[in-house]
């Protein structure tokens, strides 16, 4: 199986701060990397497929980027709604795999 | 409006079974992969199975854990998916997403979640 490992496990941060965050995967994945955002108490929502298409709804401040082992989730200009967990997910082969998350919190 | 709805879940002892349903609408359900994600307590991620489209034969796919105790099904009728669990463990207790995948540029993503079905299997 692939696995999928995020740094750094929380974040912590101020509204309108910048935030990045890692996801790296054991073997190349190409760019069949997905980003989900989720609040607790919520549904996971899907934010970036395909390691840099932003979803559907999904605010330009969110961007992606990466391909093969190493990708990268960046929020410009934090917003309170913006506080959260991230997971990353590999498609390239299944069974497909999560990271453990990157909690984003309020510095 | 693409709507998943979740439904099925509860209280189980391990070793017993329980059938989830998820309950579609807002698109051609026939034409997606339907997958099962689920969160343990406190817990991360972990996808669980896939159950492909009627052109694909509608194949399944498991994670190793539930493979050989969980079956999954679609209804395209119906517009349904399920997921029968049997032989459950304490260590399937989770919240039970629903997804719909989609396939673009080569990889799966899920795009639309059900609200989630809360399965604890406890004596």
């Amino acid at each position: 199986d692939i696995q999928m490992t995020q740094s750094p496990s929380s974040l912590s941060a101020s509204v309108g701060d910048g935030a990045t965050f890692t996801c790296r995967a054991s073997q190349s994945i190409s760019n069949y990397l997905n980003w989900y955002q989720q609040k607790p108490g919520k549904v996971p929502r899907l934010l970036i497929y395909a390691a840099s298409s932003l979803q559907s709804g999904v605010p330009s401040r969110f961007s992606g980027s990466g391909s093969g082992t190493d990708f990268t989730l960046t929020i410009n200009n934090l917003q309170p709604e913006d506080f959260a967990t991230y997971f990353c997910q590999q498609s390239y082969i299944i069974p497909y795999t999560f990271g453990q998350g990157t909690k984003l919190e309020i510095k | 409006e693409v709507k998943l709805v979740d439904s099925g879940g509860g209280l189980v002892q391990p070793g017993g079974s329980l059938t989830l349903s998820c309950t579609t609408s807002g698109f051609t359900f026939g034409d997606y992969p339907m997958s099962w994600v689920r969160q343990a307590p406190g817990k991360g991620l972990e996808w669980v199975a896939l159950i492909r489209t009627k052109g694909y034969g509608e194949t399944t796919e498991f994670v190793a854990s539930v493979r050989g105790r969980f079956t999954v099904s679609r209804d395209d009728s119906k517009n349904v998916a399920r997921l029968q669990m049997n032989t459950l463990k304490v260590e399937d207790t989770a919240m039970y997403y629903c997804t719909r995948t989609s396939r673009i540029l080569g990889g799966s993503h899920f795009d639309y979640w059900g609200q989630g079905a809360l399965v604890t299997v406890s004596s």
